[in-house]
């Protein structure tokens, strides 16, 4: 059973780099046949998507989060990681990392709530 | 604004049939993917491709497409189907790794 689990810090303070961390289990990260992203939600709002980096490292971002985000990818430690810079309160939200195939998120992570605050 | 556009809620008797639909110039050329989520859950992909189904999730759920609308319908909704539900697909760009999810439709069970 593939299993996906976000970890980091809850709470960022404003202009500094938000990063997270997902593991994945019972599949391997460097697989061909997957691609790996990440999504987020802010409270009370609809899904966003952030990126999905493909199997070979290379990543496609959401337009409008382009300049502030990159994903990097540990194959040791079957992990994968986004860092989103100069955050505001606008990126307080629950990010979900999740495991792309057949053009679909077909397993998430249960989240990770972040919280942008001094 | 979304390059997907969906109601933002629809309401359907116990038991009765619920089509949720989803717009926008990408699925012209592609499918769109759909997943349901309940309060404080994680979405989880109900549909995806022409018409395919998860394992696990029922066959009450089916997916269509035409023109530049692609569409989940419930046949025999349940109290358990009552949650929010997003379409997903490439956004403009094209790239198959590109991705964009509609404003999402909260479906109700009366």
């Amino acid at each position: 059973q593939v299993k996906l689990q976000e970890s980091g810090p809850g709470l960022v303070k404003p202009s500094e780099t938000l990063s997270l961390t997902c593991t994945v289990s019972g599949a391997s990260i460097s697989s061909t046949t997957y691609s790996w992203g990440w999504i987020r939600q802010p409270p009370g709002k609809g899904l966003e998507w952030i990126d999905t980096m493909s199997h070979s490292g290379s990543t496609y971002y959401n337009p409008s989060l382009k300049s502030r985000v990159t994903t990097s990818i540990d194959t040791s430690k079957n992990q994968f990681s986004v860092r989103v810079t100069s955050v505001t309160a606008a990126d307080t939200a629950v990010y979900y990392c999740a495991r792309h195939y057949n053009s679909a998120f077909d397993v998430w992570g249960q989240g990770a709530m972040v919280t942008v605050s001094s | 604004s979304s390059e997907l556009t969906q109601d933002p809620v629809v309401s359907v008797a116990l038991g009765q049939t619920v089509r949720i639909t989803c717009q926008g110039d990408s699925l012209r050329n592609y499918y769109a993917s759909w997943y349901q989520q309940k309060p404080g859950q994680a979405p989880i992909l109900v549909m995806f491709g022409k018409n395919n189904r998860p394992s696990g999730i029922p066959d009450r759920f089916s997916g269509s497409s035409s023109g530049n609308t692609a569409s989940l319908t419930i046949t025999g909704a349940q109290a358990e189907d009552e949650a929010d539900y997003y379409c997903n697909s490439r956004d403009s760009s094209g790239k198959h790794l590109g991705n964009v999810f509609g404003p999402g439709t909260k479906v109700t069970v009366l």
